[in-house]
């Protein structure tokens, strides 16, 4: 079946200005999972959801981080007021319930 | 907190066994993943271990597992140029409820 989907591929943004990052996670996979792969820090988590559970949200860096996972597939990532130290690579991988974990391509974000 | 920890760089020539290393932080934690970066893509499961194992093979890589020395090795046997990536381990603490954490990645080139 279908892998990982996210969308855009590549995003470039002003500083300040709001982005939105999609993950479409393989079907029937539960649990979904969004990560951070940046120069500096490498890769670092960020938020894991798990079929109707609350999420787990302690690696987001700050406020302005959030997401959301409707219907318990697709999954938004939401970055408000950009600023240059977001820009990295956004990862998103998805598994069976306590499951190998499964990423998709990445989305490029480039704040400027 | 600790690292997991892996040397950045390996330079095999093609047909060479390679040996990529990792130590990691828990020797509670109960699976052990090896992940490949290709530039420009997510990451691809190559294989993990479950922590009661000292080894696995998996057609041409060979996982090992040392819990008392918390050191984990992903061989590579006959190596070949489209074998060049990022290698990363990565692991699950006990308390870490599925969220992986990475090692820094050996980047390994093959040449013919």
């Amino acid at each position: 079946g279908a892998g990982v989907s996210q969308s855009p591929s590549n995003k470039v943004t002003e500083k300040g200005k709001d982005v939105e990052l999609r993950c479409d996670p393989i079907s029937g996979h539960t649990a979904l999972y969004w990560y951070r792969q940046s120069l500096g820090q490498g890769l670092e988590f960020l938020i894991y959801f798990q079929g109707n559970s609350a999420p787990d949200k302690s690696g987001l860096p700050s406020d302005r981080f959030s997401a959301e996972r409707t219907g318990g597939s697709v999954s938004t990532l939401t970055i408000q007021r950009t600023q240059q130290e977001d820009s990295a690579v956004y990862l998103c991988a998805s598994s069976s319930y306590f499951s190998e974990q499964y990423f998709g391509p990445g989305t490029r974000l480039t704040v400027t | 907190g600790e690292d997991v920890e892996q040397s950045l760089f390996l330079s095999v020539r093609e047909g060479d066994s390679s040996v990529i290393n990792c130590t990691y932080t828990d020797s509670s934690s109960t699976y052990l993943y090896w992940y490949k970066q290709e530039p420009g893509a997510g990451l691809q499961l190559l294989t993990y271990i479950f922590s009661n194992m000292d080894m696995k093979q998996d057609q041409r890589l060979t996982v090992l597992l040392n819990k008392k020395d918390k050191h984990l090795s992903l061989r590579i046997a006959d190596t070949q140029t489209g074998d060049s990536a990022i290698y990363f381990c990565a692991e699950i603490p006990p308390a870490g409820f599925q969220k992986l954490v990475f090692g820094t990645g050996t980047r390994l080139l093959v040449s013919p």
